[in-house]
């Protein structure tokens, strides 16, 4: 059973680019979320996917936006690149199950640097 | 605005000993806390969470104490063990919407387990 896999491992990117990350869920998951992850700080939430929809988002500019595909998988897409964004890409995914929580399981991260 | 907090960026435990790692939140809307372990290359992995209704859960040498009032929890490992060498990370949700709940978390502690 394959979990949460995330796609590149390491990116460089200079200021003013843009990036996409990719994401896929663990089987039988259809919920995704995005964490940016700076160095020395916990994850912080960019937003979720549902449904092919963004259901909820963070305190992130609109430079951050993302997609979910049919098949559940997601992108996370980074324009206009600046230097502060050169941090740990964490997606995670869930079942969205009737139930008052559901476990998030998490990938290994994208390493994203901006030069 | 740091709503969940970790205020001891490391931790130095004997092998055997029992390591108590704290949290601190402001927000008294959350309703779920969990801990999360992370090594290094890898992406947090789920240890233990618990519910608001409750004071403390375990599960084996893992327990979480939730206070409330204090607005505080934490999480004791006993014995502490090698392979329990890693960054933990304490996080926080709110139901706001059934199954969006997104993780709202604290810098994380090191803790290394010394033989």
């Amino acid at each position: 059973d394959a979990g949460v896999t995330q796609s590149p491992t390491h990116l460089i990117k200079t200021r003013g680019q843009q990036v996409t990350l990719r994401c896929s869920p663990k089987s039988g998951h259809d919920t995704v979320s995005w964490y940016q992850q700076a160095l020395g700080q916990g994850p912080q939430f960019i937003f979720q996917y549902y449904e092919e929809e963004e259901r909820q988002r963070g305190n992130f500019p609109d430079r951050f936006s993302g997609h979910q595909f049919p098949n559940y998988s997601s992108e996370l897409n980074v324009n206009a690149l600046l230097l502060g964004d050169s941090a740990l890409y964490l997606c995670a995914s869930s079942l969205n199950a009737r139930s008052s929580y559901n476990e998030q399981f998490f990938g290994p991260g994208t390493r994203l640097t901006v030069l | 605005d740091q709503q969940v907090k970790q205020n001891s960026p490391s931790l130095s435990v004997q092998e055997g000993r029992i390591s108590i790692l704290n949290c601190d939140y402001t927000n008294s809307m959350f309703d779920y806390f969990l801990w999360y372990k992370k090594y290094p290359a890898e992406g947090p992995t789920f240890l233990i969470s618990i519910s608001s209704i409750k004071d403390k859960n375990e599960d084996g040498r893992f327990t979480v104490f939730l206070n409330k009032s204090a607005k505080h929890l934490s999480l004791h490992i006993v014995p502490s063990q090698p392979g329990d060498s890693a960054v933990y990370f304490c996080a926080a949700s709110r139901s706001i919407i059934q199954g969006a709940q997104k993780l709202v978390f604290g810098q994380g502690t090191r803790l290394t387990i010394n033989p």
